[in-house]
């Protein structure tokens, strides 16, 4: 069963500009949580989506948002870029919400010059 | 909101030798406490979670402790070999919101052979 993937694998942008990033769940996982992981901060969560719906959200700005489509598959996108939102950008699957494990791709690394 | 703090964030051992580590965390409304390796260039991968209807859970090598009351549980891992060097987060999820993670700063386990 192929893994959580993820892409682009790595991504060079400069300030003000914007970028959306791609995350396919594992087969028949249908809630998809992406998480922010940077040296100073660690691993931090940035919203779920479940069914299409965002279910919950972290304490991100305005300028981080995200999107599930009807085959679970999931985009988030950040505008505006700044600096510090260089990070590594993660996405976990689940098969249901709530108490189901959650299982991450390799992530994207984003920097911004 | 939840808070997991982890210990130690550095930790060096002997191959064959023992690992320990610990976390502590804020809110009696969580119920799900994964632990992650992570691996240089790749994502976090589950090695092993507890549900906090169970004391200890066990895998081969890698056990994990729960202590409900004090709002503990810890990762111990038997005959470390050089393979198990890697970056180790423990995590915990709130009862009742959805699939949203909060992770520990990370412990880097290196076993030297």
């Amino acid at each position: 069963k192929a893994g959580v993937t993820q892409t682009p694998r790595y991504l060079i942008k400069t300030r003000g500009q914007q970028v959306t990033l791609s995350c396919s769940p594992i087969s028949g996982h249908r809630s998809v949580s992406w998480y922010q992981q940077t040296p100073g901060q660690g691993l931090q969560f940035l919203f779920e989506y479940f069914s299409e719906t965002q279910r919950n959200k972290g304490n991100f700005p305005g300028r981080f948002s995200g999107r599930q489509f009807s085959n679970s598959r999931s985009e988030m996108n950040v505008s505006t870029l700044e600096l510090g939102d260089s990070a590594l950008y993660l996405c976990a699957s689940s098969l249901e919400q709530g108490d189901q494990p959650q299982h991450f791709g390799d992530g994207t690394r984003l920097s911004i010059l | 909101g939840e808070n997991v703090e982890q210990h130690p964030s550095t930790l060096s051992v002997q191959e064959g030798d023992s690992a320990v580590i610990k976390c502590t965390y804020s809110d009696s409304a969580s119920n799900y406490f994964p632990w992650y390796k992570q691996e240089l260039g790749k994502g976090p991968q589950l090695i092993i979670d507890i549900r906090s209807n169970v004391g200890e859970k066990k895998d081969q090598r890698i056990a994990v402790t729960l202590n409900k009351t004090a709002k503990h549980f810890s990762l111990h891992i038997t005959e470390t070999q050089p393979e198990d060097s890697a970056v180790y987060f423990c995590a915990a999820r709130v009862n009742n919101a959805g699939n949203m993670l909060t992770f520990g700063g990370g412990t880097r386990l290196m076993v030297k052979p």
